[in-house]
């Protein structure tokens, strides 16, 4: 089974480009990698889903190398309420499971 | 719109008793997802429903856990025997159908989840 890992946590100040690396080494072709991002006490909400090279909308952009092993989430400008969890997620087509990651604490400091 | 709910929104329980949580889709969601998160851990995936059917149930930690979904709507999440290490928030979503292999699948809508505390 596909496993993600993901680094525990990240600081960043206010402003600051932060990008999140999401490893998959197992990752099958017809995956899919999505992000998510959560608050204490809330459900995970989305944020950005690819399958290879880059993909951005109005909050983040996810790039995706040519072997698909890795992802890495950029948040442009960061600000205090971006302070979450973030979780990347597969999406294991052939197997009906769906494997998240570790989740990657981020704190934003003023 | 009314966005994915779950019922009770906190539950305590004693150990050995049985506790039934709810979750009630998006309407016109026919995928319909279930995970638990232990405090301060990441989210363990237990089941997805695509209309009423599950196609792996490998996901639910032990044959105490079962899911049903009926009417491609309501879903319930049973627990029997409740055990201490079953405390946890359970965790619902729904999204729109996946489109088949080869094919991004849609994003996940969750629920509040349910605060499950087992004494």
């Amino acid at each position: 089974l596909a496993k993600t890992t993901q680094p525990i946590s990240m600081d960043s100040y206010e402003g600051q480009e932060v990008n999140i690396t999401c490893s998959h080494n197992n990752i099958a072709t017809n995956d899919y990698i999505t992000w998510y991002q959560q608050f204490p006490s809330q459900g995970p909400r989305f944020i950005i889903q690819g399958y290879k090279t880059k993909v951005t909308n109005e909050v983040a952009s996810l790039f995706i190398p040519a072997d698909r092993k890795s992802s890495t989430l950029s948040l442009p400008r960061v600000s205090l309420s971006d302070t979450a969890v973030y979780y990347c997620l597969v999406d294991l087509r052939n197997t009906d499971k769906l494997i998240f990651g570790t989740g990657t604490r981020l704190q934003v400091f003023p | 719109g009314a966005g994915v709910s779950q019922s009770p929104s906190n539950k305590v329980t004693e150990k050995g008793k049985d506790v039934e949580l709810r979750c009630d889709p998006i309407s016109g969601h026919t995928a319909l997802y279930w995970y638990r998160q232990s405090l301060g851990q990441g989210l363990e995936f237990l089941i997805y429903f695509q209309g009423n059917s599950a196609p792996d149930k490998s996901g639910l930690p032990s044959d105490r856990f079962s899911a049903e979904r009926t009417g491609g709507s309501v879903s319930t999440l049973t627990i029997q025997r409740t055990q201490q290490e079953d405390s946890a928030v359970y965790l619902c979503a729904s999204s729109f159908p996946t489109s088949g292999s080869g094919s991004s699948y849609n994003e996940q809508f969750f629920g509040p989840g349910t605060r499950l505390t087992v004494l």
